[in-house]
């Protein structure tokens, strides 16, 4: 059963800063591996799909790698925003190709300090 | 623009009433998929279908079923509610066949089980 860890839990830093949140994983046979934004009270916005063909996704600030031999995505966001505040998670496909659901982390709470 | 909308998006229920909660989305997406979302337990899948007529039982699926009869619609139904389905659901969907692909979220419904 594929099972997505997420470290840290919680992390609080001040503006300006570059940070990087972790993922892994525990079957590395992955299609692709989502990262997701979700605000308080609000549904998930998909941040980065990177497939299993590619080592990194970028989208402005952001990049996301993936190491599928070690089981390993990183989330780097650059210059950091008190807009960037929210819950990052990271989410795997259950299975094979994926069309049968995802598994997600538990998340990393950010707090980014004006 | 396309979106994915839930309904109610707040409700307050008693024990043993039958609740049902609706997921519109208007992707033309093939895949669609029920999620809860509890403190501890982060999402987690209730059911999901691959097109119309098709439905498949995911990891929570105890106590809720759901119906396809059409691209855009995957209501979630409680047949019986009880006070340990209280919780945050969304409704999910992608588009590529066999992989999910990128998923997208709705703003999910909070429902309370008195």
């Amino acid at each position: 059963k594929q099972e997505v860890t997420q470290i840290p839990a919680a992390l609080s830093v001040p503006e300006g800063e570059n940070l990087v949140l972790n993922c892994s994983f525990t079957d590395s046979a992955i299609y692709n591996l989502q990262w997701f934004r979700q605000d308080p009270g609000k549904g998930l916005t998909s941040l980065l799909l990177i497939q299993s063909s590619q080592r990194e996704q970028t989208s402005g600030r952001l990049n996301a790698s993936l190491d599928k031999s070690s089981g390993r995505s990183t989330l780097y966001i650059a210059a950091s925003q008190p807009g960037d505040s929210a819950t990052y998670l990271c989410a795997v496909p259950l299975s094979g190709g994926g069309a049968d659901g995802l598994t997600f982390g538990k998340g990393t709470h950010l707090i980014i300090q004006p | 623009d396309a979106e994915i909308t839930q309904s109610p998006r707040h409700k307050i229920t008693e024990t043993g009433r039958q609740v049902t909660l609706a997921c519109h989305q208007t992707w033309n997406h093939n895949n669609m998929f029920w999620y809860r979302q509890d403190l501890g337990h982060g999402l987690r899948l209730i059911h999901y279908s691959y097109g119309v007529q098709d439905t498949n039982k995911g990891e929570v699926s105890d106590g809720y079923s759901v119906s396809r009869s059409n691209t855009e619609d995957l209501p979630l139904t409680l047949e019986s509610a009880a006070s340990s389905q209280t919780s945050v659901y969304f409704c999910a969907s992608s588009g590529q066949g066999g992989n999910t692909g990128e998923l997208f979220f709705g703003e999910g419904s909070r429902l309370t089980v008195l």
